[in-house]
């Protein structure tokens, strides 16, 4: 059964603290891996999608990379502005998020 | 562009009673899915279309129809809504299968009493 596994299920960072997300996945006939991040009231919005395993793709502070089993969304020097909630996922399938708040 | 566009906002429903939420995207994207996120639960797919006159069932489809006459509109229909369909409706549309790059609509939050 394909499942996406995300964690922690919440994280608290101080501004400028960098960390990481991780997404565990097993999805059969992965077409992408993707990170979406959602704020309160609103749909999920796109991040990156990442094809293959050792590939990389950045945005601003945001980080994500992929092996054969997991992906991780590196945060680095937070801002209070990267508080959200961030989705993983793969073909069709979500996991249940990680739920991020910076403080200043 | 509108993007991908939800309505109702909001919407409370009677136990028993029928509606239709509306999503329309002017993207031409052929992928079209329906969500429902509730708390500790994340994203769940409902029904999905791959183009017009086709759909499939995704993880929780009991109780929601779809069905996709054109490129642009993707409707889910709830036949008799029961409280257990309280919850916050997405819909996404796509150029790809897969949710690769898709587009959300801002959501329909609908509670059932």
């Amino acid at each position: 059964e394909d499942q996406v596994t995300q964690s922690p299920e919440a994280l608290r960072l101080q501004e400028g603290e960098s960390s990481s997300l991780n997404c565990s996945y097993t999805v059969s006939g992965l077409r992408g891996l993707f990170w979406y991040r959602q704020d309160p009231g609103k749909g999920p919005e796109f991040l990156f999608t990442l094809y293959s395993a050792g590939e990389e793709k950045e945005k601003e502070r945001l980080k994500a990379t992929l092996t054969k089993k997991e992906s991780f969304l590196h945060i680095t020097a937070p801002k209070p502005e990267d508080s959200a909630t961030y989705l993983c996922g793969g073909n069709l399938i979500f996991g249940k998020g990680t739920k991020l708040s910076v403080k200043p | 562009n509108a993007g991908v566009t939800q309505t109702p906002k909001f919407q409370v429903l009677k136990t028993g009673q029928s509606m239709t939420l509306q999503c329309a995207q002017d993207m031409n994207h052929e992928y079209m899915s329906w969500y429902r996120q509730d708390p500790g639960m994340g994203l769940r797919l409902i029904h999905y279309s791959v183009g017009a006159g086709i759909t499939d069932q995704g993880e929780v489809p009991n109780g929601y129809n779809v069905s996709r006459s054109t490129t642009e509109d993707f409707p889910l229909r709830l036949l008799s809504a029961a409280p257990s369909q309280t919850s916050v409706y997405f819909c996404a549309s796509s150029y790809s299968w897969g949710n690769t790059e898709a587009f959300f609509g801002q959501g329909t939050r609908l509670t059932v009493v």
